[in-house]
């Protein structure tokens, strides 16, 4: 069974640099892409980073670039965001989402998301 | 790619047909999903590949379209649907795109 859990999240200050995490478990987390994608209070949903099974590619939404990095760790069965610069904008629940793949190889579909971690920018 | 939703708001009753509409800016041939996502919890995957419904949904949910020209349909609402429905496009990426979500509430 997936389950992804998201820690790290709370009130933050802006210009802090707070570090989500997201531990997966029930399958081969290292074999799979993985997302995070967030939900800001009263919105709909903004995808922000992926990552590749290994750790070599790597894309951000625009609003994020410079600011946010993804990382995993396929030893330990982790996935980051390291926010550096934060800005109120970045209010929103944090969602690690698992990448599907169906079995024509087509990918880029959520299949498992965690309960997210709620990130509050302000002073 | 941006991806637009309607309606914005969908008042109906138990046991009526549903369709929901999802329009592409540009063709993103069959990778379109549909999540549904109720208060306080994360989305949950419902649709793939335009048309294949993920593991464990029930049949009443249904897509179809390719291109830029989407629909969802709940053949029968159940109270359990009452939620928030948004589509996504992972044709052409970065970035995933999500509309903005169709409102399923009660009549």
């Amino acid at each position: 069974q997936v389950h992804l859990v998201e820690s790290g999240g709370g009130v933050v200050q802006p210009g802090r640099s707070p570090r989500l995490s997201c531990a997966a478990s029930g399958f081969t987390f290292s074999t799979y892409d993985m997302h995070w994608v967030r939900q800001a209070p009263g919105k709909g949903l903004e995808w922000v980073a992926v990552i590749s099974y290994d750790g070599s590619s790597r894309y951000y939404v625009d609003s994020v670039k410079g600011r946010f990095t993804i990382s995993r760790d396929n030893s330990k069965n982790t996935l980051h965001l390291q926010m550096n610069i934060l800005e109120p904008e970045d209010t929103a629940v944090y969602y690690c989402a698992k990448e599907g793949v169906d079995y024509g190889g087509n990918s880029g579909y959520f299949d498992y998301w965690g309960q997210g971690t709620l990130v509050t920018v302000s002073s | 790619i941006v991806m637009t939703q309607s309606p914005a708001t969908l008042s109906v009753s138990p046991g009526e047909r549903v369709t929901l509409s999802c329009r592409a800016s540009q063709s993103v041939s069959s990778n379109l999903a549909w999540y549904q996502q109720k208060p306080g919890q994360a989305p949950r995957l419902l649709i793939y590949g335009a048309s294949t419904r993920a593991t464990g949904i029930p049949a009443r949910f249904s897509g179809s379209g390719s291109g830029t020209e989407f629909t969802l349909t709940i053949s029968s609402l159940q109270s359990e649907d009452f939620a928030v429905y948004y589509c996504q496009q992972y044709n052409n990426w970065p970035p995933f795109t999500f509309g903005p979500g169709t409102k399923v509430d009660i009549k």
